[in-house]
Formats: C-alpha cells, sequence, structure tokens
C-alpha cells in the first residue's frame, strides 16, 4: 500500500546534540510537508518543499533545517534540540499544484515522537 | 492570519449517539478539510469540501459549509467507540497557499 513512512517512532535525544528525523512516502506526491505538534495542540507547520522548492514559515526557529534529496525522501534536522523542542513531528505529502490553486487532502505518516533529555 | 477554530473544545457521548462539532474560520477558503487524530498516532484525512460545495457525505460522516458564515461542522452519526479520537478541521485560504489546522475537538465516545 502506498503510504507514508517516518522514522524513528520514537527518538531521544541529548539538549544540544543534533538530531534528524526522516520521512520517506511512495505516493509520488510532489509536495512534502513537516509539522510540529505539542500534547493537545493543532499540528504547526514549519515548512514544505513544493517539488525542490523548498518554504519555510515565517516564525519557524533557524534551529529547524529540513532537506529533499529526492521525490520519496524527506529530512528535519534539529541543530540544536532544546527542552521547547520535544514534540511530535509529522509528516505529510500531497499532491498539490499551488500555480493552479488546487489544494487536496495530506496524507500523513505516524509521527516520530521526540524527548529531548 | 486565517485560522480554522473548533467548537466544542471537548465532547463526550455514548455510543449510538450523534456528535457534531463546528468550525469557523476568518476569510475566504478555497477548500475546508476535516482530518480525525487517534492519541499518539499521525492524522487521516475524513473529507475535503470545496467553497462551491454545502454539503459532503462519506459513510456515518457528514459535512456542511455556510460560507457566508465562514463555518462548517462535521456530524458523525451513530458513534462507536472507536470514533474516540481528536478532529481537527484545516482550511485552505482563496489563494491556495495557506494551510492552517484548527485546535481541534476531542471527542470520547462512551461504550
Amino acid at each position: 500500500d502506498a503510504m507514508v513512512i517516518q522514522n524513528p517512532r520514537y527518538q531521544v535525544t541529548q539538549f544540544g546534540k543534533p538530531v534528524t528525523l526522516s520521512c520517506s512516502q511512495t505516493l509520488n506526491h510532489n509536495v512534502m510537508y513537516w509539522y510540529q505538534q505539542k500534547s493537545s495542540q493543532a499540528p504547526k507547520l514549519l515548512f514544505h518543499y513544493y517539488d525542490k522548492d523548498f518554504n519555510n514559515e515565517a516564525d519557524t526557529p533557524d534551529n529547524f533545517q529540513s532537506r529533499r534529496p529526492n521525490t520519496s525522501f524527506c529530512f528535519l534536522d534539529i541543530r540544536s534540540p532544546g527542552l521547547g523542542d520535544a514534540a511530535m513531528y509529522l509528516c505529510a505529502t500531497s499532491r498539490d499544484n499551488f500555480e493552479g490553486l488546487k489544494r487536496y487532502e495530506q496524507y500523513f505518516g505516524p509521527g516520530t515522537r521526540l524527548t529531548v533529555t | 492570519s486565517q485560522q480554522g477554530e473548533e467548537d466544542p473544545q471537548a465532547l463526550s457521548i455514548q455510543e449510538g449517539e450523534n456528535a457534531t462539532m463546528n468550525c469557523s474560520y476568518k476569510t475566504s477558503i478555497n477548500n475546508l478539510q476535516w482530518y480525525r487524530q487517534n492519541s499518539g498516532r499521525g492524522l487521516v484525512h475524513l473529507i475535503l469540501i470545496r467553497s462551491n460545495e454545502r454539503e459532503k457525505h462519506s459513510g456515518r460522516l457528514r459535512v456542511t459549509l455556510d460560507t457566508s458564515k465562514k463555518s462548517s461542522s462535521l456530524l458523525i452519526t451513530a458513534s462507536r467507540a472507536a470514533d474516540t479520537a481528536s478532529y481537527f478541521c484545516a482550511t485552505v485560504d482563496n489563494y491556495g497557499q495557506n494551510f492552517v489546522f484548527g485546535p481541534g475537538t476531542r471527542l470520547s465516545v462512551l461504550p
């Protein structure tokens, strides 16, 4: 089945130690999103890739970076995690066409729960 | 900025009852989407309704959209314990750019 996969499901890192979360998709969707979700809150968009074009949300901290080496994979790098970065990180994909104003549903992975010690 | 706001924040009902959740937003939209999230999991897309549509059905789900009131409702009929989850609305603005989730409604269906 086509799907969005996130690894690992649980990640523990130390304060200030760089960490990378990964996402892969078999849907061949052109857009990939990264969200941060804290307990009992809505997902908050960090950034997205529209094909190879990177789009950062205005309030996403510089501490967060992303890479998309190909259509299938996308990575979230947290350069120096702080205690406030502990959260669930969700990857999503869609087949949106921004120029044509065609926006569709997003398909989410199961998430990676990040703990910062 | 545009944002969907859900009402109520939490809802507790008995199995077999209907559950209604509401979503309000601030500006013109391209479409509105509803998602479900089971505890500790990713979100699952339920229904997308476009700005020129007024009502959509999918199984036990019924979504309405009133663009004049800038509001949408999600009705789950004959609820089951397995429907226990958080439900989020998400809006896409009229420029097709901004995609924003509302704060969600936490639904508990008691057996």
